[in-house]
């Protein structure tokens, strides 16, 4: 595609709910990352996907979240049991290789609302 | 840990002003540095992106510069216009490679 794209573009969910978050990355890059934009909290790091493997996970904040890529193509972000403060814009950027001189392409993010 | 800072917090201009927005990072053994732009309800848009062996990038009216020894960073902009009104982030590339650290952005609005 022509750049990166997230689905959905906003997701409102009651507390204790699971959810899912989409990126499709620019078709031909190999890494993948994860970030979250919060008020109060800037924009901060979740996890650095290389084609399938994620050797770079320590942004996560808890247990409840995690993230998978299948066929070093679309990755999944899964929040289990939402609490308010999960509330954030979540942001999906890619890179063809990872890694420097590669400039990191963002999609439009997935706006999380947890009531 | 990184920590990237950036002043002002926000900024208003009338229009034609040239601007400078800062940006400090507390470890210099970074990689590179990127200006980005986002609009409300944006993603991100990369603007400059200076190597750490660098000192400036130029993109039309936007100049950036990088002073990697004293962990600072300015993006000047000439003759503003209102289409320029955005929050602007400065990020550092650090030397895992993977990571990018932000800093909390300049929300800038130029009146025409």
């Amino acid at each position: 595609g022509a750049g990166v794209s997230q689905s959905p573009s906003n997701k409102v969910t009651e507390k204790g709910k699971d959810v899912e978050l989409r990126c499709d990355p620019i078709s031909g890059h190999t890494a993948l990352y994860w970030y979250r934009q919060s008020l109060g909290q800037g924009l901060e790091f979740l996890i650095y996907f290389q084609g399938n493997s994620a050797p770079d996970k320590s942004g996560l904040p808890s247990d409840r979240f995690s993230a998978e890529r299948t066929g070093g193509s679309v990755s999944t972000l899964t929040i289990q049991r939402t609490q308010q403060e999960d509330s954030a814009v979540y942001l999906c950027a890619s890179s063809l290789a990872g890694g420097p001189p590669d400039t990191q392409y963002f999609g439009p993010g997935t706006r999380l609302t947890v009531l | 840990k990184q920590e990237v800072t950036q002043i002002p917090a926000a900024l208003s201009v009338p229009e034609g002003e040239n601007l400078v927005l800062n940006c400090s990072f507390t470890d210099s053994a970074i990689y590179n540095l990127q200006w980005f732009r986002q609009d409300p309800g944006k993603g991100l848009t990369s603007l400059l992106l200076i190597q750490s062996s660098q000192r400036e990038q130029t993109s039309g009216r936007l100049n950036a510069s990088l002073d990697k020894s004293s962990g600072r960073s300015t993006l000047y902009i000439a003759a503003s216009q209102p289409g320029d009104s955005a929050t602007y982030l400065c990020a550092v590339l650090e030397t895992s490679g993977s990571r990018l650290t932000f800093g909390e952005g300049t929300q800038l609005t130029v009146n025409p």
